[in-house]
């Protein structure tokens, strides 16, 4: 069955600029979290999704949202990009919430700020 | 101070070595995850364990629940086991991982 997939592969945005990835889970997984990783903070997280609900969001500010849709396909919006923001974005699915499911990583997308 | 301590930073073994990276957390978990990234960014999930120990082909990963500490161990190592490994630990239903910073391992044929 396939795997997580998430769009698009690489990215290079402008100061500014808005940028919006997209995460598609494993079929029939419900649960999507996303993650930042960065050299100097390593991995963090972002927010997590169930059945188009965020369920519980990371110390990030503002210009980093997030939405689930009825497939539970899952985008992540990142607006007025700050350099900082250069980052290798991840998301993993699972079949629901809560730490009692296994994790499904995607590739990830490399988001470089310009 | 991270919630979540890896060590070592970086390990270098020679082929066929048995293996041992640490990771300690500071607060009760429900479950602690040991996770793989290989050059190029892609994260494998290994391990979600919350008592004692689980075995997966060569690698092996315990836990402590009382001392807060969990161990992934690599028997045989082999060039292909070089990675990032990364512990992670979760909180009850929230979905949300703390991440340790990861141990770099190389394992020279």
């Amino acid at each position: 069955k396939a795997g997580v997939t998430q769009t698009p592969r690489y990215l290079i945005k402008t100061r500014g600029q808005q940028v919006t990835l997209s995460c598609s889970p494993i079929s029939g997984h419900r649960s999507v979290s996303w993650y930042q990783q960065t050299p100097g903070q390593g991995l963090q997280f972002l927010f997590e999704y169930f059945s188009e609900t965020q369920r519980n969001k990371g110390n990030f500010p503002g210009r980093f949202s997030g939405r689930q849709f009825s497939n539970s396909r899952s985008e992540m919006n990142v607006s007025t990009l700050e350099l900082g923001d250069s980052a290798l974005y991840l998301c993993a699915s699972s079949l629901g919430p809560g730490q009692q499911n296994g994790y499904t990583f995607g590739s990830g997308t490399r988001l470089t700020v310009v | 101070k991270n919630e979540v301590e890896q060590s070592p930073q970086n390990l270098t073994a020679q082929e066929g070595e048995f293996i041992t990276i640490n990771c300690s957390y500071s607060v009760g978990i429900s479950a602690l995850h040991w996770l793989q990234q290989h050059p190029g960014g892609g994260i494998v999930s290994l391990f979600m364990l919350s008592s004692g120990k689980k075995k997966h082909g060569r690698l092996i990963a315990t836990i402590n629940i009382q001392e807060k500490h969990s161990s992934l161990h690599i028997t045989a190592s082999h060039p292909r086991d070089s990675a990032v490994y990364i512990c992670a630990r979760g909180m009850g239903s929230q979905g949300n991982l703390i991440f340790g910073k990861g141990t770099k391992l190389s394992v020279k044929p």
